[in-house]
């Protein structure tokens, strides 16, 4: 089974800071194939990154993406209100990691 | 847009066919699938379906209970989920693949409730 973890689960940041979340693969995921996604509270999740490292069309570029083979970080380089949310990353297989909630200070 | 349908109430050990209606985009270009997610919880992929329809994957946990289809006349991707627990209640997303393992786009999803 190829599990995604990520961490931490919860982060507590205030606005204009930095902010790194982690995705771990049990599994070498070929072609850098990981995904992240946004979800607001009621809505449908939302692409963000692709391929590791390519941002989705409209993605502002405070947020990036890096890693390859089992170690991945999405980065938003400074938080804005809107980017309070839960992020999910996503390994080739399709499974989804746990999510890292970040919620304000 | 994608456009999910046939959701509902459904007593456990039934069936139900959950449709996705698309437009926006050329269905039949594209690789389809769908995730749940328990609400609280995280998302759950449960299967893909090809460009044409030939190729299909199903999670694990799964697979058995699922069968995936699409028709890319009508421009609809279906999932048929049999043998229906209490713990497949859940909100099911219809979504559509871009970029290779990616989920572009997503629809507003269906909630399926298993309960008797």
């Amino acid at each position: 089974e190829r599990v995604m973890t990520q961490s931490p689960g919860t982060l507590s940041v205030s606005p204009g800071e930095r902010v790194t979340l982690s995705c771990r693969a049990s599994h070498y995921v070929s072609d850098d194939n990981l995904t992240w996604y946004q979800q607001k509270f009621g809505q449908a999740p939302r692409l963000i990154i692709y391929g590791a490292t390519s941002r989705a069309t409209g993605i502002p570029d405070r947020f990036s993406g890096s890693g390859s083979g089992t170690d991945f970080t999405l980065t938003i380089s400074r938080l804005e209100p809107e980017d309070f949310a839960v992020y999910y990353c996503q390994g080739d297989g399709g499974s989804f990691g746990g999510g890292t909630k970040v919620e304000m200070k | 847009q994608l456009v999910e349908s046939g959701g509902g109430l459904v007593q456990p050990g039934e069936s139900l066919r959950l449709s996705c209606s698309v437009s926006g985009f050329t269905f039949s270009g594209f690789w389809m699938g769908w995730v749940r997610q328990v609400p609280g919880k995280g998302l759950e992929w449960m299967a893909n379906i090809n460009d044409d329809g030939t190729k299909k994957f199903y999670a694990d946990a799964l697979r058995g209970r699922l069968t995936i289809s699409r028709d890319n006349v009508e421009k609809s991707l279906f999932l048929q989920m049999d043998s229906l627990r209490v713990d497949d209640t859940a909100v099911y997303y219809c979504v559509s693949s871009h970029h290779p393992g990616a989920f572009d786009f997503w629809g507003q999803g269906t909630m399926v409730t298993v309960s008797s």
